[in-house]
């Protein structure tokens, strides 16, 4: 089945820390997108990318990195330049018609 | 910047009754979309409105866009437990920029 699959599930950092977010489709989408969701809130636009090894800032990029060497993965880097990295993370993909999300990803600064 | 408003923040309703939630835009719109996003879970998307004054329905559900391209309905006939989530709108500028409204929290008590 075609999807979009995230991980960890849950992941934990220690203050200070860079961590990655793994996003991995098989859809053929070309564009992906990382948003993030915290409580009661909508969804804040991070990165986006519309084609290979490009890439466009969200609303809130900073303290945050992203790369697309392939069309299938677009990882995203957790700085500890991000003040406050605790919330959901969640990746999607889309032809132009509505988005596909991906479970999401907890990350949890301790 | 443009804005996609999105009332109430959170509805709670009776089993049987009916539920309404608005999105409106700062700005026209090419098309809007609504995502349901059960508790825990991710967005899913339910549909996209492209015509000025379309009314789209899915079972219970009744989608309409405004004349003026600015604004969307989503109305939920004689709700069910397993309507509750949170419903989201996004708004779709001509640049194909997504705008994600706040969301509206639909709790059914049985």
């Amino acid at each position: 089945d075609g999807g979009i699959t995230q991980s960890p599930k849950y992941l934990f950092r220690k203050e200070g820390q860079n961590v990655t977010l793994s996003c991995e489709q098989n859809l053929n989408h070309d564009a992906m997108y990382w948003y993030r969701q915290d409580p009661g809130q909508g969804l804040r636009l991070i990165y986006y990318s519309q084609i290979v090894n490009d890439f466009q800032k969200g609303d809130i990029a900073e303290g945050y990195s992203v790369s697309r060497e392939k069309k299938e993965s677009f990882p995203l880097t957790v700085t500890s330049a991000q003040k406050n990295p605790t919330a959901f993370y969640l990746c999607a993909s889309s032809l132009g018609y509505g988005y596909t999300f991906g479970s999401g990803t907890r990350l949890t600064v301790v | 910047g443009q804005q996609v408003m999105q009332i109430p923040q959170y509805q709670h309703v009776q089993e049987g009754e009916d539920f309404t939630t608005y999105c409106n835009s700062s700005t026209t719109l090419s098309n809007i979309q609504w995502y349901k996003q059960r508790p825990g879970g991710h967005p899913v998307f339910l549909i996209q409105l492209v015509k000025s004054g379309e009314v789209k329905k899915q079972k219970r559900l009744t989608f309409q866009f405004g004349e003026a391209k600015k604004n969307s309905s989503l109305h939920i006939t004689a709700t069910q437990t397993t309507d509750v989530g949170t419903y989201f709108c996004a708004g779709v500028n001509t640049g194909n920029q997504f705008y994600f409204g706040t969301g509206t929290s639909l709790t059914v008590i049985p």
